[in-house]
């Protein structure tokens, strides 16, 4: 059983296109969150949701829109795609996120985005 | 904003111990983690700290020193599966109320036969 599992894993794309990745956790986990890995490693938080209420958006450009239909699904979908989006993008989840309660997040296996 | 230094690379020898440092600077500060995350996977969680001291999990250790900012993990007894990047995360709580984890940029840590 797969506790957070994200598709596609690759997906390569051309520039301008727009294109959808699908997160989906069955911990019970209550808040999720998407993260960036750049060429660098560096891994980014871009976004977080609990209980389907986005609680954080980081300096991210309007392209790239999540949705949370509900507390276990946190899609992201990016739209006009450009070279510099090319990373790959993790889904997490965790247990709390407004109380601090949370004591480790649990990572998707990656989606690694290549446009070109 | 917060500010997470560790170093970018380690190598050490099969059967060592090696230590990785962690540093920063927060305000808020509701935890530190590290996780390991092998060539093209996914970070997996290690250990968690909150409070000061040293927390023992097998071969591997973490510690934290909350007034200076600083937490290390110690590694024992290294296998060639422990190269990975091992990433620093420190939690702390934002303007809107809500606790997001930063990452450090993680250290390589290559072991060799």
């Amino acid at each position: 059983d797969t506790a957070v599992s994200q598709t596609p894993k690759y997906l390569v794309t051309q520039m301008g296109n727009d294109k959808s990745i699908k997160c989906e956790q069955n911990l019970g986990h209550d808040t999720m969150y998407w993260y960036k890995q750049d060429s660098k490693k560096f891994l980014k938080i871009m976004f977080s949701y609990n209980n389907k209420e986005l609680i954080i958006n980081e300096t991210v450009p309007n392209r790239f829109s999540p949705k949370s239909p509900d507390k276990a699904h946190l899609n992201l979908h990016i739209n006009s795609l450009e070279l510099g989006d090319s990373a790959v993008y993790f889904c997490a989840s965790s247990l709390g996120g407004r109380t601090g309660a949370s004591m480790s997040y649990t990572f998707g296996s990656g989606t690694r985005l290549t446009v070109v | 904003g917060q500010n997470i230094d560790q170093p970018t690379e380690m190598t050490a020898t099969e059967g060592a111990i090696v230590q990785i440092n962690c540093t920063y600077q927060t305000s808020g500060f509701n935890g530190l983690f590290w996780y390991q995350q092998h060539a093209g996977e996914a970070p997996t969680f290690l250990s968690y700290n909150v409070l000061d001291g040293l927390e023992e999990k097998g071969r591997f250790s973490s510690f934290l020193s909350r007034s200076k900012g600083y937490s290390y993990l110690l590694l024992k007894e290294l296998q060639m599966k422990d190269s990975a990047s091992y990433l620093c995360a420190v939690r702390a709580r934002r303007s809107g109320g809500s606790y997001i984890p930063t990452f450090g940029r993680g250290t390589s840590l290559i072991v060799h036969p």
